[in-house]
């Protein structure tokens, strides 16, 4: 199993500025994940990071906007730039200490909104 | 290209009775399925999971779910339902074979369990 924390928990913040959302996990893993959803809805997937690599981004999600940094194994994260009211929402980190074919794990999540 | 489908957005049952909560799934590969929960305001809890072998497995929490290849579905159940099984659920695929490793979710599935 795996624990996995995330700062901030939530925040508020103005049209245009950016957030930097941190997870931390307790052991060390390949894969990172990172997520958004809205409240009561499924998650979609921002990007995959891995560790020594570019992330691998979704469609519709893009480095400049979401860019991820992956120092080490157990760290990551994800700033939202230039930020505007669509992105207010739920941003949740993830990965998978037993590899790609085992459970996730789930950050508590980052509740942003912008106003 | 892998995808999920829960059926049901909300399940209703009264405690102490049985619960199903359905999914079905289509991969091009192997499937690996997954249960989530996520209580309010909270993250998303692993429950079980279908690798291979028993088509059916037993989770936390006294959920099990049974894997049928024919009818590509993965159905989560309980024998008998408690006020605090009701939250959100997901069920989830990995297709590692095509997919990197990544998850699909399934749009969820609303538990509510009466007293």
């Amino acid at each position: 199993s795996a624990v996995i924390s995330q700062k901030p928990s939530r925040d508020i913040c103005q049209r245009g500025t950016s957030l930097t959302i941190q997870c931390q996990v307790d052991s060390q893993v390949t894969m990172m994940f990172w997520y958004r959803q809205q409240p009561g809805q499924s998650l979609t997937l921002i990007a995959t990071a891995n560790q020594g690599s570019e992330a691998t981004y979704e469609s519709g999600f893009v480095i400049d906007k979401f860019p991820i940094s992956r120092p080490n194994l157990t760290f990551s994260t994800l700033t939202v730039s230039n930020m505007s009211p669509e992105d207010s929402s739920i941003y949740l980190c993830s990965a998978s200490p037993g590899g790609s074919y085992n459970e996730q794990f789930f950050g508590p999540g980052t509740r942003l909104t912008v106003l | 290209a892998q995808s999920v489908a829960q059926p049901e957005d909300q399940v209703n049952v009264a405690e102490g009775n049985p619960l199903t909560v359905k999914c079905t799934y289509s991969v091009s590969g192997n499937p690996y399925l997954f249960w989530y929960v996520q209580y309010p305001n909270r993250g998303l809890q692993f429950l079980l999971k279908y690798i291979t072998g028993d088509n059916l497995v037993k989770g936390s929490y006294g959920f099990e779910a049974e894997f049928n290849k024919s009818q590509t579905s993965f159905h989560l159940k309980k024998p008998s339902a408690l006020v605090s099984d009701s939250a959100l659920y997901f069920c989830a695929v990995r297709d590692i074979g095509t997919n990197a490793g990544k998850s699909t979710f399934g749009d969820g599935t609303t538990l509510t369990v009466k007293p």
